[in-house]
Protein backbone atom coordinates (compact mmCIF):
# COMPACT_ATOMS: atom_id res chain seq x y z
CA UNK A 1 0.00 0.00 0.00
CA UNK A 2 1.41 3.17 -1.40
CA UNK A 3 1.91 5.44 2.17
CA UNK A 4 3.28 8.63 -0.51
CA UNK A 5 1.58 8.96 -3.81
CA UNK A 6 2.18 11.27 -6.27
CA UNK A 7 -0.92 11.03 -9.23
CA UNK A 8 0.81 13.05 -11.47
CA UNK A 9 3.70 11.00 -13.54
CA UNK A 10 4.06 14.26 -15.87
CA UNK A 11 3.60 17.56 -15.76
CA UNK A 12 4.06 20.60 -18.76
CA UNK A 13 4.56 24.23 -17.98
CA UNK A 14 5.30 27.36 -19.69
CA UNK A 15 8.75 29.05 -18.92
CA UNK A 16 8.46 31.78 -16.22
CA UNK A 17 5.10 30.47 -15.26
CA UNK A 18 4.13 28.46 -12.29
CA UNK A 19 4.81 24.99 -11.53
CA UNK A 20 2.79 23.02 -8.74
CA UNK A 21 3.65 19.09 -7.99
CA UNK A 22 1.41 17.43 -5.71
CA UNK A 23 2.08 14.64 -3.06
CA UNK A 24 -0.10 13.28 -0.64
CA UNK A 25 0.51 11.00 2.01
CA UNK A 26 -1.78 8.52 4.33
CA UNK A 27 0.55 7.48 7.47
CA UNK A 28 -0.42 10.53 10.32
CA UNK A 29 2.83 9.86 11.86
CA UNK A 30 4.91 11.50 9.44
CA UNK A 31 6.56 14.45 10.30
CA UNK A 32 9.52 14.81 7.51
CA UNK A 33 9.31 15.97 4.34
CA UNK A 34 11.44 16.20 1.69
CA UNK A 35 11.51 17.22 -2.12
CA UNK A 36 14.42 15.67 -4.79
CA UNK A 37 15.06 16.76 -8.12
CA UNK A 38 16.59 13.76 -10.44
CA UNK A 39 18.33 14.56 -13.97
CA UNK A 40 18.38 11.64 -16.27
CA UNK A 41 21.64 9.69 -15.24
CA UNK A 42 22.29 11.10 -12.32
CA UNK A 43 21.26 11.19 -8.68
CA UNK A 44 18.56 12.60 -7.16
CA UNK A 45 19.42 16.15 -5.55
CA UNK A 46 17.74 17.01 -2.57
CA UNK A 47 15.89 20.19 -2.95
CA UNK A 48 14.37 21.64 -0.02
CA UNK A 49 12.30 19.91 3.36
CA UNK A 50 9.71 20.71 5.87
CA UNK A 51 9.66 19.73 9.06
CA UNK A 52 5.66 18.99 10.71
CA UNK A 53 5.38 21.94 12.79
CA UNK A 54 5.95 24.32 10.26
CA UNK A 55 2.86 24.96 6.73
CA UNK A 56 5.43 26.78 4.76
CA UNK A 57 9.44 26.55 3.65
CA UNK A 58 10.66 28.60 1.30
CA UNK A 59 14.24 28.46 -0.42
CA UNK A 60 14.63 31.29 -3.44
CA UNK A 61 12.55 30.11 -6.21
CA UNK A 62 11.31 27.05 -4.51
CA UNK A 63 8.45 27.25 -1.58
CA UNK A 64 7.02 23.90 -0.21
CA UNK A 65 3.52 24.05 1.42
CA UNK A 66 2.33 21.59 3.93
CA UNK A 67 -1.68 20.75 5.06
CA UNK A 68 -1.34 18.28 7.66
CA UNK A 69 -5.57 18.28 7.72
CA UNK A 70 -4.86 17.10 4.47
CA UNK A 71 -1.95 14.82 4.26
CA UNK A 72 -1.05 17.31 1.49
CA UNK A 73 2.46 18.49 0.23
CA UNK A 74 3.18 20.68 -2.71
CA UNK A 75 6.08 22.02 -4.46
CA UNK A 76 5.54 25.45 -6.22
CA UNK A 77 8.24 26.45 -8.60
CA UNK A 78 8.22 30.69 -9.30
CA UNK A 79 9.41 31.12 -12.07
CA UNK A 80 10.10 28.01 -13.98
CA UNK A 81 13.05 27.92 -16.37
CA UNK A 82 13.79 25.39 -19.16
CA UNK A 83 16.72 23.83 -16.51
CA UNK A 84 14.07 22.76 -13.31
CA UNK A 85 13.05 19.92 -16.30
CA UNK A 86 13.73 16.82 -14.43
CA UNK A 87 11.98 14.17 -12.17
CA UNK A 88 10.34 15.50 -8.44
CA UNK A 89 10.15 12.40 -5.83
CA UNK A 90 8.67 13.65 -2.73
CA UNK A 91 9.35 11.80 0.33
CA UNK A 92 8.35 11.13 3.99
CA UNK A 93 9.35 9.70 7.43
CA UNK A 94 8.14 9.73 10.78
CA UNK A 95 6.90 7.66 13.70
CA UNK A 96 7.48 4.01 13.33
CA UNK A 97 8.96 4.85 9.41
CA UNK A 98 12.54 5.89 10.45
CA UNK A 99 13.66 5.34 7.18
CA UNK A 100 11.85 7.66 3.71
CA UNK A 101 9.45 6.86 2.17
CA UNK A 102 9.52 7.90 -1.64
CA UNK A 103 7.07 8.76 -4.00
CA UNK A 104 7.11 7.85 -7.85
CA UNK A 105 7.79 10.93 -9.14
CA UNK A 106 6.21 13.57 -11.19
CA UNK A 107 8.32 14.34 -14.64
CA UNK A 108 8.50 17.94 -15.20
CA UNK A 109 8.72 19.48 -18.52
CA UNK A 110 9.48 23.78 -19.12
CA UNK A 111 8.85 24.45 -22.09
CA UNK A 112 10.74 27.70 -23.35
CA UNK B 1 27.84 18.12 -3.30
CA UNK B 2 28.21 15.16 -0.61
CA UNK B 3 31.44 13.03 -1.45
CA UNK B 4 29.68 9.83 -2.36
CA UNK B 5 30.65 8.11 -5.46
CA UNK B 6 29.88 4.18 -6.54
CA UNK B 7 31.93 1.60 -8.79
CA UNK B 8 30.62 0.34 -11.55
CA UNK B 9 28.67 2.57 -13.11
CA UNK B 10 27.68 0.50 -15.43
CA UNK B 11 27.80 -3.18 -15.17
CA UNK B 12 26.24 -6.11 -17.55
CA UNK B 13 25.78 -9.85 -16.47
CA UNK B 14 24.34 -12.65 -16.54
CA UNK B 15 21.87 -14.58 -14.95
CA UNK B 16 23.56 -16.70 -12.10
CA UNK B 17 26.39 -14.82 -11.71
CA UNK B 18 27.40 -12.91 -8.41
CA UNK B 19 27.61 -9.27 -8.54
CA UNK B 20 28.85 -6.11 -5.85
CA UNK B 21 28.77 -2.78 -6.07
CA UNK B 22 30.18 -0.60 -4.69
CA UNK B 23 29.02 2.69 -2.91
CA UNK B 24 32.21 5.23 -0.80
CA UNK B 25 31.61 8.22 0.85
CA UNK B 26 33.88 10.89 2.07
CA UNK B 27 31.86 12.40 4.70
CA UNK B 28 31.99 10.20 7.26
CA UNK B 29 28.31 9.69 7.39
CA UNK B 30 27.24 7.05 10.22
CA UNK B 31 24.10 5.56 7.92
CA UNK B 32 24.42 4.40 4.26
CA UNK B 33 21.81 3.45 2.04
CA UNK B 34 21.11 0.96 -0.77
CA UNK B 35 18.23 1.90 -2.88
CA UNK B 36 16.75 0.47 -6.32
CA UNK B 37 14.79 2.91 -8.95
CA UNK B 38 12.69 1.04 -11.26
CA UNK B 39 9.92 2.94 -14.00
CA UNK B 40 6.54 2.95 -12.32
CA UNK B 41 8.43 2.23 -8.41
CA UNK B 42 10.20 5.45 -7.56
CA UNK B 43 13.00 4.85 -5.09
CA UNK B 44 12.64 1.65 -2.94
CA UNK B 45 15.21 0.86 -0.19
CA UNK B 46 16.69 -2.45 -0.35
CA UNK B 47 19.00 -2.29 2.88
CA UNK B 48 20.47 0.31 5.20
CA UNK B 49 23.36 0.33 7.50
CA UNK B 50 23.67 2.74 10.78
CA UNK B 51 26.71 2.07 11.58
CA UNK B 52 30.07 -0.22 10.96
CA UNK B 53 29.15 -4.18 10.85
CA UNK B 54 25.51 -2.70 11.98
CA UNK B 55 22.69 -3.26 8.65
CA UNK B 56 19.31 -3.83 8.60
CA UNK B 57 16.80 -4.99 5.83
CA UNK B 58 14.65 -2.14 3.75
CA UNK B 59 11.54 -2.94 1.79
CA UNK B 60 12.94 -5.28 -1.06
CA UNK B 61 15.60 -6.58 0.41
CA UNK B 62 14.89 -10.39 -0.86
CA UNK B 63 18.12 -11.95 -3.15
CA UNK B 64 20.63 -8.83 -2.12
CA UNK B 65 23.30 -8.75 1.05
CA UNK B 66 25.13 -6.32 2.30
CA UNK B 67 28.49 -5.46 4.24
CA UNK B 68 30.28 -2.67 5.98
CA UNK B 69 33.45 -2.83 7.24
CA UNK B 70 34.74 0.53 7.58
CA UNK B 71 32.45 3.81 7.40
CA UNK B 72 33.19 5.08 3.94
CA UNK B 73 32.17 1.86 2.45
CA UNK B 74 28.40 -0.18 1.76
CA UNK B 75 28.47 -3.09 -0.41
CA UNK B 76 25.79 -4.63 -1.82
CA UNK B 77 25.91 -7.69 -3.08
CA UNK B 78 23.43 -10.25 -5.42
CA UNK B 79 24.55 -13.16 -4.67
CA UNK B 80 23.26 -14.98 -7.99
CA UNK B 81 21.79 -12.24 -10.31
CA UNK B 82 18.24 -12.47 -11.57
CA UNK B 83 16.53 -10.90 -14.59
CA UNK B 84 14.23 -9.40 -12.10
CA UNK B 85 17.05 -7.65 -10.63
CA UNK B 86 17.99 -5.14 -13.88
CA UNK B 87 17.85 -1.57 -12.51
CA UNK B 88 19.09 1.54 -11.44
CA UNK B 89 21.13 1.20 -7.94
CA UNK B 90 21.39 4.08 -5.91
CA UNK B 91 23.51 4.56 -2.69
CA UNK B 92 22.37 7.39 -0.31
CA UNK B 93 23.79 8.77 3.01
CA UNK B 94 22.50 10.86 6.04
CA UNK B 95 24.45 11.76 8.60
CA UNK B 96 21.40 11.19 11.26
CA UNK B 97 19.12 8.97 9.92
CA UNK B 98 16.91 8.89 12.80
CA UNK B 99 13.15 10.28 11.81
CA UNK B 100 12.61 13.76 11.46
CA UNK B 101 16.29 14.71 10.23
CA UNK B 102 17.01 12.59 7.73
CA UNK B 103 17.76 14.23 4.86
CA UNK B 104 19.58 11.79 2.70
CA UNK B 105 22.25 12.65 -0.21
CA UNK B 106 22.27 10.19 -3.00
CA UNK B 107 25.36 9.14 -5.18
CA UNK B 108 25.67 9.08 -8.93
CA UNK B 109 23.94 6.00 -9.52
CA UNK B 110 24.88 2.27 -11.00
CA UNK B 111 22.63 0.84 -14.02
CA UNK B 112 23.26 -2.88 -13.77
CA UNK B 113 21.68 -5.17 -16.55
CA UNK B 114 21.54 -8.77 -15.95
CA UNK B 115 20.56 -11.13 -19.04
Amino acid sequence: DQQVKQNSPSLSVQEGRISILNCDYTNSMFDYFLWYKKYPAEGPTFLISISSIKDKNEDGRFTVFLNKSAKHLSLHIVPSQPGDSAVYFCAASGGSQGNLIFGKGTKLSVKP
Amino acid sequence: DAGITQSPRHKVTETGTPVTLRCHQTENHRYMYWYRQDPGHGLRLIHYSYGVKDTDKGEVSDGYSVSRSKTEDFLLTLESATSSQTSVYFCAISATGGPGTDTQYFGPGTRLTVL
